[in-house]
């Protein structure tokens, strides 16, 4: 079984300011990983996903994050952040490359402040 | 191009009630999988449906079922309501066999039990 933690539940941060959101997983086999967005009475948007190559993924909105298999952590960040990034932000791992069946993490509450 | 859209957006059940949650997939999609989200909580794999089988099947009791159409719309049927049956109620499509195909999700339809 697979599992993931994100460490913080919430992390406030100020406007322009550059902010990380951990998540660390947990599985006995190899694992797709994924981060999702989720705003305000929304369903879930793909930020990002990690599936092979170079550990370092790019994103959209400008958020970017690193798979470190020895550590098993897939952190998330973004050098400044913009008030309308406020938001819950998921990790999740997967046995398939198209992300189905999904094992999310707690969450984290992203808090931009002016 | 259509997204994914889940009906009703909001509902209200008591307890001991059975209920019916509809989704419509994203144009050519056909892949359906079902999420549980209670307040505060990443959201939880419930099952998935391709082609009108299901495939694979989380954690939750036979009591929450499910069917995908040929249209591969889908429904999420829960029988015997419970108190903790509240939450919301994610929808997400995809194109599986055919490479690596993003998951959309819908908006969600949230449930209260009462």
């Amino acid at each position: 079984a697979q599992s993931v933690t994100q460490l913080d539940s919430q992390v406030p941060v100020f406007e322009e300011a550059p902010v990380e959101l951990r998540c660390n997983y947990s599985s006995s086999v190899s694992v797709y990983l994924f981060w999702y967005v989720q705003y305000p009475n929304q369903g879930l948007q793909l930020l990002l996903k990690y599936l092979s190559g170079s550990t370092l993924v790019k994103g959209i909105n400008g958020f970017e994050a690193e798979f470190n298999k020895s550590q098993t952590s897939f952190h998330l960040r973004k050098p400044s952040v913009h008030i309308s990034d406020t938001a819950e932000y998921f990790c999740a791992v997967s046995l398939n490359n198209a992300g189905n069946m999904l094992t999310f993490g707690g969450g984290t509450r992203l808090m931009v402040k002016p | 191009e259509t997204g994914v859209t889940q009906s009703p957006t909001h509902l209200i059940k008591t307890r001991g009630q059975q209920v019916t949650l509809r989704c419509s997939s994203q144009s050519g999609h056909n892949t359906v999988s079902w999420y549980q989200q209670a307040l505060g909580q990443g959201p939880q794999f419930i099952f998935q449906y391709y082609r009108e089988e299901e495939n694979g099947r989380g954690n939750f009791p036979p009591r929450f079922s499910g069917l995908q159409f040929p249209n591969y719309s889908s429904e999420l049927n829960v029988n015997a309501l419970e108190l903790d049956d509240s939450a919301l109620y994610l929808c997400a499509s995809s194109r599986n066999g055919q490479g690596q195909e993003t998951q959309y999700f819908g908006p969600g339809t949230r449930l209260l039990v009462l």
